[in-house]
């Protein structure tokens, strides 16, 4: 049973382009959590989505920011015109359910030049 | 909101016991989580305790004291293996984290 996948593991941009930041949850989990991580630091609860609905949004940024967990096909970050305080590292969970342990991907390294 | 404090650093040689305290303040609590994460790669689930008390998983166990706010895990015979950061987690319906524990092991 593949683990939940992330892609790409690294991604470098330039200040004021987009990135969009992938996440395949586990099979049979329809729960999708995005955290992010800066140096040093704990994970930083950003949103919660089941498919087709944001749950929690509380952790997001209001402006740039944005994500999905469509009907089909994973789960997607979209962080337009990056700054270079977008730079960390950005991990998404998922779980079968709400109350349930949420089991992490790899991570996606964001670089913002 | 979530508010955790756990220490920012432990050292320990092979084969010691290591406590690593956690105290929380939050508004909403199913449980404390505990994540272990090496070298900044995916942080993985090591323990979960809701109700108060001892959790034992091989050499790691956790303890919960809901009326405290209050969390420990406890690492056995240390391993080098074991150097790595350690996170408390409230756990509602999202993880919030602490700042982490960085545990180094020694010879």
């Amino acid at each position: 049973n593949a683990g939940v996948m992330q892609n790409p593991r690294h991604l470098v941009r330039r200040r004021g382009q987009e990135a969009r930041l992938r996440c395949s949850p586990m099979k049979g989990h329809s729960h999708v959590y995005w955290y992010r991580q800066l140096p040093e630091e704990g994970l930083k609860f950003m949103v919660y989505l089941q498919k087709e609905n944001i749950i929690d949004e509380s952790g997001m940024p209001k402006e740039r920011f944005s994500a999905e967990f469509p009907k089909e096909g994973p789960s997607i970050l979209r962080i337009q015109q990056v700054v270079r305080g977008d730079s960390a590292a950005y991990f998404c969970a998922s779980s079968p359910g709400h109350s349930y342990e949420q089991f992490f991907g790899p991570g996606t390294r964001l670089t913002v030049l | 909101g979530q508010s955790l404090e756990q220490p920012s650093e432990v050292t320990a040689v092979e084969g010691a016991i290591v406590q690593i305290n956690c105290t929380y303040q939050t508004s909403g609590f199913y449980g404390l989580s505990w994540y272990q994460q090496h070298d900044g790669g995916a942080p993985t689930f090591l323990s979960y305790n809701a109700l108060d008390g001892l959790e034992e998983t091989g050499r790691f166990s956790s303890f919960l004291s809901r009326s405290d706010s209050y969390g420990y895990l406890l690492l056995q015979e240390l391993q080098m293996k074991d150097s790595a950061s350690y996170f408390c987690a409230v756990r509602d319906y999202k993880l919030s984290f602490g700042a982490g524990t960085t545990v180094t092991v020694r010879a």
